[in-house]
């Protein structure tokens, strides 16, 4: 069936990067765009940025443009997010999303990687 | 960026009440509006794309309504697994601007 499994959780200091991994199976992974989103403690979903999984053409969400990078390997069908300059407020629940197109929705989605951000 | 408002915030509801929770964006999505439902301690399932259209798997009891600016989630008949908290999204420019959410809770 159709599934994307992330990397574990992780616990990071201020000015550190983390790099969380989304395996995509069940789907012809280049005919799909794979986002990112995230949710703090308590608050709403925030959408970070997306890749089209055939071409790797990425779109960030301006406040993350300088910290973030979305790239994917075809082979390993794997999409991977890469935070970096991490401060407190990173810390979050990290979700990838598969899309169809911009009319579908994300139809599927990860389990979640925690990123805690502590000193 | 497009601002996407719901409302209400919080809502108390019995088991086979008709609820309905509204989206509003700041400008024009078409129908570009999708719906989602997320449990705690999980990641969002959707629920409803393209504004009306029901995603596979999804019971008929829920549905979707509205284009332009405003629309509506609407549940026919709630049963106990339906408390949750839901979201709206568009999807028509990036970034792809999510509402703060309704939480749905038994009165």
């Amino acid at each position: 069936q159709v599934q994307l499994v992330q990397s574990g959780a992780e616990v990071k200091k201020p000015g550190a990067s983390v790099k969380v991994s989304c395996k995509a199976s069940g789907y012809i992974f280049t005919r799909y765009a794979m986002h990112w989103v995230r949710q703090a403690p308590g608050q709403r979903l925030e959408w970070m940025g997306w890749i089209s999984a055939g071409n790797g053409n990425t779109n960030y969400l301006q406040k993350f443009q300088d910290r973030v990078t979305i790239t994917r390997d075809t082979s390993a069908t794997t999409t991977y997010m890469e935070l970096s300059s991490l401060r407190s407020e990173d810390t979050a629940v990290y979700y990838c999303a598969s899309s169809r197109g911009d009319y579908y929705g994300m139809d599927v989605w990860g389990q979640g990687t925690t990123v805690t951000v502590s000193s | 960026d497009i601002q996407m408002t719901q409302s209400p915030s919080s809502l108390s509801a019995s088991v086979g009440d008709r609820v309905s929770i509204t989206c509003r964006a700041s400008q024009t999505i078409s129908s570009h509006l999708n719906w989602y439902q997320q449990k705690p301690g999980k990641a969002p399932n959707l629920l409803i794309y393209a504004a009306s259209s029901l995603q596979s798997g999804v019971p008929s009891r829920f549905s979707g309504s509205g284009s332009g600016t405003d629309f509506t989630l609407t549940i026919s008949s709630l049963q106990p697994e339906d408390f949750a908290t839901y979201y709206c999204q568009q999807s028509y420019s990036t970034p792809h601007t999510f509402g703060q959410g309704t939480k749905l809770e038994i009165k």
